[in-house]
């Protein structure tokens, strides 16, 4: 079991440019979870999919942010354009049956 | 929305040493879990709790789900340096997916 894949790991861009991160959730996994983590804000959900289907994006931020899950093996959250303050790093999450997610490894966005 | 209430923000032991940590809430949760975070890497979950007043363990690590429900401990014995990190609580509600996270507790652990 590979876990859940996050790529990149690491990210920086400028202000103003597009920024997709990608995420390969646990195979039979059925629930995945885009999560921010900044010092001031800890970790805050930003959307919740249920077999692929959107079920809860409340937590995102603006319509600057967008995701997609088009498969069962694949999601992506989309930045456009970025802004210094969409720094932190982003977890993808995904869980099956059982209580709990399993966290990736995450993506430290730096926008400069 | 709900909030957890992390304690303490961060800890400076010797290795040897237990350590203690909680959380508490203003709602009710029917599940509690304990996550760990080390640099760079994601949240790994510890220990999950599911009902009241149930007590586990797993190795040196003990948590209890509160009575109330309201609240969640972790205990962690003779503490070793790779016991540092960030621990995070987590409760989630009911039939709701979400899991609402404390601020998390900096463990450091000095050899």
């Amino acid at each position: 079991d590979a876990g859940v894949i996050q790529s990149p790991r690491h990210e920086v861009t400028e202000m103003g440019q597009e920024v997709t991160l990608r995420c390969k959730p646990i195979s039979g996994h059925n629930s995945l979870f885009w999560y921010r983590q900044t010092m001031m804000r800890g970790l805050e959900l930003l959307i919740y999919f249920n077999n692929n289907v959107p079920i809860d994006d409340s937590g995102m931020p603006e319509d600057r942010f967008s995701a997609k899950m088009p498969n069962a093996s694949f999601s992506t959250l989309k930045i456009q354009p970025s802004e210094p303050r969409d720094s932190a790093v982003y977890f993808c999450a995904s869980s099956g049956q059982g209580y709990g997610y399993t966290f990736g490894s995450g993506t430290r966005l730096t926008v400069v | 929305g709900q909030q957890l209430n992390q304690s303490p923000q961060s800890m400076f032991i010797q290795e040897g040493e237990d350590v203690s940590m909680n959380c508490t809430s203003s709602s009710i949760f029917n599940t509690w879990l304990w996550y760990k975070q080390e640099p760079g890497e994601g949240p790994v979950l510890l220990i999950a709790l599911y009902k009241a007043g149930e007590l586990t363990s797993n190795g040196r690590l003990t948590a209890q789900f509160g009575i109330t429900r309201k609240d969640s401990f972790l205990n962690i014995s003779a503490s070793i340096p790779s016991d540092v990190g960030i621990y995070f609580c987590a409760g989630q509600g009911g039939s709701n997916y979400k899991l609402t996270f404390g601020k998390g507790t900096l463990l450091t652990v000095n050899p």
